[in-house]
């Protein structure tokens, strides 16, 4: 079956301070990878996606994640974060073509002035 | 923009009572999605569904029903509440083809 795992529920850090939140995926097909984000009493939205080609890529608010097939990861990092970046992170999954999405635990930014 | 709306933002039910979640999409979305979301669980699907009438069993489906009767309005129903599906439930929708989900606000249903 396939898996997303979060290794980290919480992550504080400090403005300013550069940032990695990690996640690994199990799965004996190619997958398509995707990095949600979800800001305090809203919905879930699209912050960026791996679906084939280079595996650095760039999405919104200066977030970039590495897809490392060997290592099964697809790590997220910002070189520097803003007090605005304070939200929970979800990594998720799709088999291609399954259609549906499998998410990991979540990730808690918080971020200290 | 893409607009995906759910009817309550809270709700508080009692036991046993019959509960309707309402999610509307207006992007002619043909995939729709409701998942539910609890603390160190992440979110998981409970149901989805590929066209008008059609559903699928998600990860969770037990004590849980859906009803797509038009393309932009998928409905969760819980049949008989109960304090363990106390939970925020996010409704979600995809084209199909450009691999991204759009959610809703989410609605904290609270069973008592």
């Amino acid at each position: 079956a396939q898996s997303v795992t979060q290794l980290d529920s919480q992550v504080p850090v400090f403005e300013e301070a550069p940032v990695e939140l990690r996640c690994n995926y199990s799965s004996s097909v190619s997958v398509y990878l995707f990095w949600y984000v979800q800001y305090p009493n809203q919905g879930l939205q699209l912050l960026l996606k791996y679906l084939s080609g280079s595996t650095l890529v760039k999405g919104i608010n200066g977030f970039e994640a590495e897809f490392n097939k060997s290592q099964t990861s697809f790590h997220l990092r910002k070189p520097s974060v803003h007090i605005s970046d304070t939200a929970e992170y979800f990594c998720a999954a799709e088999i291609q073509g399954a259609q549906k999405l499998v998410f990991g635990q979540g990730t808690r930014l918080t971020i200290n002035p | 923009d893409v607009k995906v709306t759910q009817s309550s933002r809270y709700l508080v039910k009692r036991t046993g009572e019959k509960v309707f979640l309402e999610c509307v999409q207006d992007m002619d979305h043909e995939n729709m999605f409701w998942y539910r979301q609890d603390p160190g669980l992440g979110l998981r699907l409970i149901y989805f569904s590929y066209d008008v009438k059609m559903k699928e069993k998600g990860d969770i489906p037990e004590g849980y029903s859906v009803s797509r009767e038009k393309k932009e309005r998928f409905s969760l129903i819980l049949e008989s509440a109960s304090t363990n599906q106390t939970s925020m439930y996010l409704c979600a929708s995809d084209s199909g083809g450009n691999y991204e989900q759009y959610f809703g606000p989410g609605t904290r249903l609270t069973v008592t």
